[in-house]
């Protein structure tokens, strides 16, 4: 069974540029969130999707950041602009849609300078 | 905002000692789960007790839960130096839904 997929991997900007991530679930996998990962510090959720439905939103500073699933299948999120605090790694992952274990990919490490 | 605290932040240990990390969490949960991830790379699903579970063993792992305390702790027994990682303890809880809120993790070095 083929894992999470991300790409890129690794992505450097300069502040006030724009960048965009993407992601693709294992198959069949109904949920999908999106965390982010500051050094030294546990992941913190951004965006979960339920198939392309928004479950929940609250963390995601929508004034620069924005997800979409389409088709609730894979998923973009998209920086703009960059600010030098949202240097960190973006994870995603997903899972069938139970309460149970999620699935990460191996994240993209974003460096704004 | 965090919903686990793990407690030692870090851990260093020889090959063929136990680990124990220790996770305290805030408000009622669905389940607890523990991950590792290795450094630099995603995060890898170990084990997952229930609000109604009190223990539970994978291989070498045993990961206990205390609801009156709001907390839990990994033990690692045996272990490799392929053990050396960064330990997370995430929670579920009725208000997230199905996601995971993680603490800040331990970091296990383990020497052979």
């Amino acid at each position: 069974e083929a894992g999470v997929a991300q790409s890129p991997r690794y992505k450097i900007i300069e502040k006030r540029q724009s960048v965009a991530f993407w992601c693709n679930p294992i198959s069949g996998h109904a949920t999908l969130y999106w965390y982010q990962q500051i050094l030294g510090q546990g992941p913190k959720l951004l965006i979960q999707f339920q198939n392309n439905g928004v479950v929940d939103d609250s963390q995601l500073p929508k004034d620069r950041f924005s997800a979409e699933r389409l088709k609730g299948v894979d998923s973009t999120l998209k920086i703009q602009p960059a600010k030098l605090e949202d240097s960190a790694v973006y994870l995603c992952a997903s899972s069938p849609g139970s309460e149970g274990e999620q699935y990460f990919g191996p994240g993209t490490r974003l460096t704004v300078t | 905002s965090q919903q686990g605290e793990e407690d030692p932040q870090a851990l260093s240990i020889q090959e063929g000692e136990n680990a124990t990390m220790n996770c305290s969490y805030k408000t009622s949960i669905n389940n607890l789960q523990w991950y590792r991830q290795n450094s630099g790379r995603g995060l890898v699903h170990l084990i997952l007790i229930r609000s109604n579970e009190r223990e539970k063993h994978s291989g070498r792992l045993r990961v206990t839960l205390d609801t009156s305390k709001k907390s839990s702790s990994l033990l690692i027994t045996a272990s490799r130096a392929a053990d050396t990682a960064s330990y997370f303890c995430a929670t579920v809880t009725n208000q997230a839904g199905t996601a995971l809120i993680f603490g800040k993790g331990t970091t296990l070095s383990v020497s052979s």
